[in-house]
């Protein structure tokens, strides 16, 4: 499974866009990257997902490189209520579901 | 569509108890798992099962346990209840395939005193 790595923590400022990356050096060919984000006690809420290049939708994109590995979830004109922990997650096996989540990035956004 | 269904929300348990908690995933989706997410320890993996056979472990004691039904709902239990074992469990479900997306669940609160 790949391991990833993320920065701990992240401020930003309302109206601004934040790019958050995640790397995974280790990812393997059939590995999907997947973003989330979570509220306290809340559980993590899907973002977006992708496998190569960019993906896109209403809340947020994310970018891959062509190596792979890395991605960066880019959320546009951020506010208050964006504040939150975002995690990064490489590495379904064949199995389908054996995620092992980083840290993931606490994100404050200031007024 | 209905998302992932956790049930208690919230319990207080004495040490030494055992609990069970309860998921209802996604209507279509044969697979869940299930986390245990703590301060210190973050997220972390308990169990997966798909089609009622358990297929991939975390690395917790015997004392954590699960099971899936054939309508795909899905229990674990704790037994012997510790002082350590005071989390937020989320349950996760997706239809099980490779590159397919986890949903998450709102979580059971276990505190053990």
């Amino acid at each position: 499974l790949a391991k990833t790595t993320q920065p701990i923590s992240m401020d930003s400022y309302e109206g601004q866009e934040v790019n958050i990356t995640c790397s995974h050096n280790n990812i393997a060919t059939n590995d999907y990257i997947t973003w989330y984000q979570q509220f306290p006690s809340q559980g993590p809420r899907f973002i977006i997902q992708g496998y190569k290049t960019k993906v896109t939708n209403e809340v947020a994109s994310l970018f891959i490189p062509a190596d792979r590995k890395s991605s960066t979830l880019s959320l546009p004109r951020v506010s208050l209520s964006d504040t939150a922990v975002y995690y990064c997650l490489v590495g379904l096996d064949n199995y389908g579901q054996n995620f092992v989540f980083g840290p993931g990035t606490r994100l404050s956004v200031l007024p | 569509k209905a998302g992932v269904t956790q049930t208690p929300r919230y319990l207080i348990k004495t040490r030494g108890q055992q609990v069970t908690l309860s998921c209802s995933p996604i209507s279509g989706h044969r697979s869940v798992s299930w986390y245990q997410q703590t301060p210190g320890q973050g997220l972390q993996f308990l169990f997966e099962y798909f089609s009622e056979t358990q297929r991939n472990k975390g690395n917790f004691p015997g004392r954590f346990s699960g099971r899936q039904f054939s309508n795909s709902r899905s229990e674990m239990n704790v037994s012997t209840l510790e002082l350590g074992d005071s989390a937020l469990y989320l349950c996760a479900s997706s239809s099980g395939g490779a590159g397919n997306t986890i949903y998450f669940g709102e979580g059971s609160w276990l505190t053990v005193v």
